[in-house]
């Protein structure tokens, strides 16, 4: 059974880091792109970034490009966003989601982050 | 950057009804579509790939089609299950980028 478990979110004041995790298992992790992708409070979806497989490509939104990096470890199924800089406006829930065919076939349940003073 | 819209914004429909999403790219796109469905307080889940391929476990009232810049997502017969929120989003390049959503409401 997939299974993709966030965590690492919370609140944090502006400009500050956060660093979010996704545990997958359930299928060999080193064989798919992986993405994080937000939605703001009661607003539409947001993809952030997307991963390959092996780690060696990486894409981001304009909105955290040069603040936010993604990246993975396969020994250890584990998907990570580092997330510096913090603004309001990247207040959001989070969801890790395992790609194939260019789509995000399944997602993980969400994590909060809230940037507030 | 890709533009992906979607219309209607909202729609109110009965058990039973066709209901049918437009999504427009404002370049073309091929076959890169996917649609997802989203209720409250959930995760969203893949629906559609490759703008006419349904995922595995989807239920076959379930359709889509397009190509190019012009896509629609078809419920033949609207189940009470499918209240939600459906979003498009384009695999053509990066930014991969989502519609604004389409709201499914009750009649």
């Amino acid at each position: 059974e997939v299974q993709l478990l966030e965590s690492g979110g919370g609140l944090v004041q502006p400009g500050g880091s956060l660093r979010l995790s996704c545990a997958a298992s359930g299928f060999t992790f080193s064989s798919y792109a992986m993405s994080w992708v937000r939605q703001a409070p009661g607003k539409g979806l947001e993809w952030v970034s997307t991963v390959s497989g092996s780690g060696v490509s990486t894409y981001y939104a304009d909105s955290v490009k040069g603040r936010f990096i993604i990246s993975r470890d396969n020994s250890k199924n584990t998907l990570s966003l580092q997330m510096n800089s913090l603004r309001a406006e990247d207040t959001a829930i989070f969801y890790c989601a395992k790609d194939r065919s260019s789509a995000s076939v399944f997602w993980g349940q969400g994590i909060l982050v809230t940037v507030s003073s | 950057d890709i533009q992906m819209t979607q219309s209607p914004s909202s729609v109110s429909a009965s058990v039973g009804d066709r209901v049918t999403i437009t999504c427009r790219a404002s370049q073309g796109i091929s076959n890169w579509l996917a649609w997802y469905q989203q209720k409250p307080g959930k995760a969203p889940k893949l629906l559609i790939y490759a703008a006419s391929n349904l995922q595995s476990g989807v239920p076959s009232r379930f359709s889509g089609s397009g190509s190019g810049t012009d896509f629609t997502l078809t419920i033949s017969s609207l189940q009470p299950e499918d209240f939600a929120t459906y979003y498009c989003q384009q695999a053509n390049s990066f930014p991969r980028t989502f519609g604004q959503g389409t709201k499914v409401e009750i009649k």
